[in-house]
């Protein structure tokens, strides 16, 4: 079955330290990729998308990163957090030959403090 | 660029009626699909329902209906018979291509 797995759930790091949120994928191949971000009580935003390995588009200039080492896997990373990185993080993955469904990982919270 | 818009960033409704929430979209793109998510308080999101942009009929779940104008370009969605478990926020969101963006959001609370 295509399910989609995002870690770590929650996470507290303070300011200037590293970030990376790991996002995969299984049962399919070639997926198209997302994470988004949501501010408390606010829309997702979009930040970064990936129609393959090595392919990254970045929506929002910022203080994030992405890659995607292999076809199924895709990482969000920040070498050094602020405040305003906080949020609440959702990859999410869309079959490439399939428009009308998305599927979601669980979500990560994470606080800067 | 693609745009998607939400307008109505909270919404009351009383238990059993219908609520009608807002939303419009820009895109050049010919093709292009619509959906509409509920996100509770858990922030996992559960998706609703989906308009494809070529589809003739308004897409109906359950409870939800998906009111799609095209010339317009408006998706509104419709919730009939509220009920209290339908608070959350709700997101539209439009795909077209690889592009895939979502609205503000509306937060809807339904009263007893």
């Amino acid at each position: 079955s295509q399910t989609i797995h995002q870690w770590p759930a929650t996470l507290v790091q303070p300011v200037g330290s590293p970030l990376s949120l790991e996002c995969t994928v299984e049962g399919t191949s070639n997926p198209n990729l997302y994470w988004y971000r949501q501010a408390a009580g606010r829309g997702l935003q979009l930040l970064f998308y990936s129609v393959g390995i090595g392919q990254i588009s970045s929506e929002v200039p910022q203080n994030l990163s992405a890659s995607r080492p292999q076809d199924r896997q895709f990482i969000l990373s920040s070498k050094k957090l602020l405040l305003s990185d906080s949020g609440f993080y959702l990859c999410a993955w869309i079959p490439r030959y399939s428009g009308n469904t998305i599927y979601f990982g669980e979500g990560s919270w994470l606080t800067v403090v | 660029a693609q745009k998607i818009t939400q307008t109505q960033p909270g919404m009351f409704v009383q238990e059993k009626e219908a609520v009608t929430l807002d939303c419009t979209y820009d895109t050049s793109d010919p093709s292009y699909g619509l959906f509409w998510y509920k996100q509770p308080s858990s922030g996992e999101m559960i998706f609703l329902i989906y308009q494809g942009s070529y589809d003739q009929q308004n897409a109906t779940e359950g409870r939800y209906s998906l009111n799609f104008q095209k010339a317009r370009k408006s998706a509104n969605l419709v919730i009939s018979a509220s009920q209290l478990g339908d608070s959350a926020m709700y997101f539209c969101a439009m795909r077209a291509t690889y592009d895939m963006r979502f609205g503000a959001g509306t937060r809807l609370t339904v009263k007893p």
